[in-house]
């Protein structure tokens, strides 16, 4: 089983469509978790944290479920500019050891 | 703000030969990291630090070096490039948690 796994997809959605993420990690020590966004041929930049109480920012809300080891993304009101690949991404308590899963692309098409 | 800087861009290498890959940051975080990238998969570690004179292996060293004499340089050396070192490879680096990635250097082993 890997470390961290995600559908690889690729999503094609329409413009203002709502659209789901998910991931599942195989450590349960897990301490913190993450999604990245990665535009083709560019480096990773932070999307954003989530918390155990779920959080939102904006037109994204990310969630986490520590029971089934499971993590998800939900984006509304899907824009063109959310074309990209989604990296979900797991830190391990008590290191520096960071999972990154292999990403789940999406298109948004008008 | 440069953030995380990386040179070169590209790179051709030869197989047998050698190079460095630069990496600066200027955020005065005490972690860094070294990635490597190959098309449609995760990005797996390589190499990390947590401050200077402190350097660790990562999940695939092999083939690689690395050094830590400042905080804010984390060069990556390749000895004896290899045709499976084509990849693209990234630095990062983070203050604990959230990671900040340079651009990449697209590395091709012929």
């Amino acid at each position: 089983r890997k470390e961290v796994e995600q559908d690889p997809g690729p999503f094609n959605v329409p413009e203002g469509a709502t659209v789901a993420f998910n991931c599942t990690y195989s450590n349960s020590a897990s301490q913190s978790f993450f999604w990245y966004r990665q535009d083709c041929r560019k480096e990773p930049k932070l999307l954003m944290s989530v918390y155990s109480s779920g959080n939102e920012d904006g037109r994204f809300t990310a969630q986490l479920n520590r029971a089934s080891q499971y993590i998800s993304l939900l984006i509304r009101d899907s824009k063109l500019s959310d074309s990209a690949t989604y990296l979900c991404v797991v830190k391990e308590a008590g290191g520096f050891k960071t999972i990154f899963g292999a990403g789940t692309r999406l298109f948004v098409k008008a | 703000n440069a953030g995380v800087t990386q040179t070169p861009k590209f790179r051709i290498l030869k197989i047998g030969q050698s190079m460095t890959l630069q990496c600066t940051q200027d955020m005065n975080h005490n972690y860094m990291y070294w990635y490597r990238q190959d098309p449609g998969m995760g990005l797996k570690l390589i190499y990390y630090s947590v401050g200077a004179g402190i350097t660790d292996k990562g999940e695939v060293p092999n083939g690689y070096n690395v050094s830590r004499s400042t905080t804010e340089d984390f060069p990556l050396r390749l000895e004896l490039a290899a045709p499976s070192q084509t990849s693209v490879y990234f630095c990062a680096s983070s203050d604990p948690y959230e990671q900040y990635f340079g651009p990449g250097t697209r590395l091709t082993v012929t």
